[in-house]
């Protein structure tokens, strides 16, 4: 089983700064088979980034990832107000389970 | 435009059965792999089980194997997660979710509004 590990716990950053978000795989990504969603309180989760880098339909372009291996970040250029949420990476590159990390909180600083 | 509309969750007893539907609509439901994904109450994500389209193949979470059974009904466009021997750790809102391709997981999106499974005396 691939262990995802997301890093920082929680982000405390000002609308108009620059996130970026870690996600490091105890073993190698297949593929980059990794993606990012958002959600926001008592909603479900959004999709964000697939392939490691590949924005999802109607996602803006201040978000993008990158990486691969095993280290993989998502950055937003620029926060706006609706972006603060928690935010979760995903792996499908292996065999079951199709493990999520702990997720990253980022909140208003 | 896809739709994932979850039912069935509601408070059960433990030792207890439950059956989930997902119904789906704009897309051709019976093409495209299908999973369940809970979260627990304050807690992340975790993936609990996939099927395939085409031949139904399944695979599920160590945590649920052998107590919960996925299905699909694809003439009603419905997935169902069959619940059974459920336990307090259980306990979690269920989101259906649609995969990308037939036979491979690939990425969720989108995803339903999720069900409220409860196990409690």
């Amino acid at each position: 089983e691939i262990v995802l590990t997301q890093s920082p716990g929680t982000l405390s950053l000002s609308p108009g700064e620059r996130a970026t978000l870690s996600c490091r795989a105890s073993q190698s990504v297949r593929s980059s088979y990794l993606a990012w969603y958002q959600q926001k309180p008592g909603q479900a989760p959004r999709l964000l980034i697939y392939d490691a880098s590949s924005r999802a339909t109607g996602i803006p372009d201040r978000f993008s990832g990158s990486g691969s291996g095993t280290d993989f970040t998502l950055t937003i250029s620029r926060l706006e107000p609706e972006d603060f949420a928690v935010f979760y990476c995903q792996q499908y590159g292996s065999s079951p389970p199709y493990t999520f990390g702990q997720g990253t909180k980022l909140e208003i600083k | 435009e896809v739709q994932l509309v979850e039912s069935g969750g509601r408070l059960v007893q433990p030792g207890g059965s439950l059956r989930l539907s997902c119904a789906a609509s704009g897309f051709s439901f019976s093409s495209y792999g299908m999973s369940w994904v809970r979260q627990a109450p304050g807690k992340g994500l975790e993936w609990v089980s996939r099927i395939s389209g085409g031949d139904g193949s399944t695979d599920y979470a160590d945590s649920v194997k052998g107590r919960f059974t996925i299905s699909r009904d694809n003439s009603k466009n419905t997935l169902y997660l069959e619940m059974n021997s459920l336990r307090a750790e259980d306990t979690a809102v269920y989101y259906c979710a649609k995969s990308p391709k037939t036979y491979s997981p690939g990425w969720f999106d989108p995803w339903g509004q999720g069900t409220l499974v409860t196990v409690s005396s």
